[in-house]
């Protein structure tokens, strides 16, 4: 079965400090990888997805992210965060192949401070 | 398009009541979804539906109930409510396509239902 760990529970940043969010899984075969958002009192929303190709994958927002095969890695990164970027951020994998279940990981809530 | 819909979005419930979290969407999808979120625990899947007149169980089925009704909706049931299944509920939707690399699919989400059980 596929497993997702955030490590980073709760991170706090000035605004214009960069950022960087963990995100390991574990399974055996291929995956398709994702980053979701979560702004407070709203619900999830698509911030970037990896299918295949180039593993550094831009997202909106200027997010991006880096898949790293060897590490089983699917880092989320931001040069220079904003106070509007204060949410929880959820990774997420899904097998490739047969049926779509994905697992999510706890989440990590970034509290930027201007 | 609306994309995912949920009502209600707020509830409050008496341990022991009953209700039905509805869910739609417009786009088609194959696979509807329907989640718990609470604090530091991610989502988790209660059910989900992989295509129009199945369903089965996800990660904590126990306490709950679905409906698939047709290819748009796909409402979660309590039969007899909980103070642990006070929570945000989340349905999605997702569809699946075959590239050269294998399957892909992304999740769509709604806007949530706000559930406390008293």
């Amino acid at each position: 079965a596929q497993s997702v760990s955030q490590h980073n529970h709760h991170v706090i940043l000035s605004e214009a400090a960069s950022l960087e969010l963990g995100c390991n899984y574990s399974y055996g075969g291929t995956v398709n990888l994702f980053w979701y958002v979560q702004y407070p009192g709203q619900h999830l929303q698509l911030l970037l997805k990896y299918f295949s190709g180039d593993p550094l994958v831009k997202g909106i927002k200027g997010f991006e992210a880096e898949f790293i095969k060897s590490k089983f890695s699917f880092n989320l990164r931001k040069p220079s965060v904003q106070w509007s970027d204060t949410a929880e951020y959820f990774c997420a994998v899904n097998a490739r192949g047969g049926y779509q279940k994905v697992t999510f990981g706890t989440g990590t809530k970034l509290q930027v401070i201007p | 398009n609306a994309g995912v819909t949920q009502t209600p979005k707020f509830q409050v419930l008496k341990t022991g009541q009953s209700m039905t979290l509805q869910c739609a969407q417009d786009m088609n999808h194959n696979s509807m979804y329907w989640y718990r979120q609470d604090p530091g625990m991610g989502l988790r899947l209660i059910y989900y539906s992989a295509s129009e007149g199945t369903t089965d169980k996800g990660e904590v089925p126990n306490g709950y109930n679905v409906s698939r009704l047709n290819k748009r909706e796909f409402s979660l049931r309590l039969e007899s409510a909980a103070p642990s299944q006070t929570s945000v509920y989340f349905c999605a939707s997702s569809d699946s396509w075959r590239g050269l690399a294998g399957t892909y699919n992304e999740q769509f989400f709604g806007p949530g239902t706000r559930l406390t059980v008293l």
